[in-house]
């Protein structure tokens, strides 16, 4: 079974820019979240999506933003980039159950802005 | 509100020697609270993961880790590091009333372990 994918991996990007990440959950789950992590903050939640409906957010700026499509697969953006959005973003998909959803995450996606 | 106070930023161990890596937490309801490794460039890898079930969990690669009520704790161990344990450990908690969904993790700070051999 396959993981969770980002794409891509690495990119660098220029402060002004907007950049959108990419992410296929695990096959049958229907739950994608997204969490920022950086040397100083550490690991952030950003957002989470549930059947193409956002069902959670963290505490960042609207530049930040998410989808989810009808196949799970999810996209977030950031528009008008800053220094300190560089970081690693990591995707994680979970199945919808109530037993304690183990959330798988994936290799992310490193930022870089300059 | 919930939070993962993770004691120690850097833990260093000799190979075969006993790891100990704190966690406390904080949450108003009984919480789920999980335990990630990662790796260096590498995404977070699930160690083990408490859901009320039982009091100690065990988990990946030799790990376990015991939750404690009274004390708000869930260290993780190992009885005997190996040199391919070095890298950060991530403990979570999840808020169990949050209509089943664990996508919203507080992740503590994190802490570096090494291994000397």
């Amino acid at each position: 079974k396959a993981g969770v994918t980002q794409t891509p991996r690495y990119l660098i990007k220029t402060r002004g820019q907007q950049v959108t990440l990419s992410c296929s959950p695990i096959s049958g789950h229907r739950s994608v979240s997204w969490y920022q992590q950086t040397p100083g903050q550490g690991l952030q939640f950003l957002f989470e999506y549930f059947s193409e409906t956002q069902r959670n957010k963290g505490n960042f700026p609207g530049r930040f933003s998410g989808r989810q499509f009808s196949n799970s697969r999810s996209e977030m953006n950031v528009s008008t980039l800053e220094l300190g959005d560089s970081a690693l973003y990591l995707c994680a998909s979970s199945p919808w159950t109530d037993d304690g959803n183990t959330i798988y995450f994936g290799e992310g996606s490193w930022l870089t802005v300059v | 509100a919930q939070s993962v106070t993770q004691l120690g930023s850097h833990v260093s161990v000799s190979e075969g020697a006993l790891v100990l890596l704190r966690c406390n937490y904080s949450s108003s309801v009984p919480p789920y609270l999980f335990w990630y490794v990662q790796y260096p460039n590498q995404g977070l890898q699930l160690l083990l993961k408490y859901t009320s079930a039982a009091t100690l969990v065990k988990g990946i690669n030799g790990f376990e880790a015991e939750f404690k009520k009274s004390e708000t704790s869930f260290h993780l161990t190992k009885p005997s590091a190996h040199m391919s344990d070095a890298a950060e450990y991530f403990c979570a908690v999840s808020d169990r009333d949050y209509g089943g969904s664990q996508g919203n993790l507080i992740f503590g700070k994190g802490t570096k372990l090494s291994v000397k051999p």
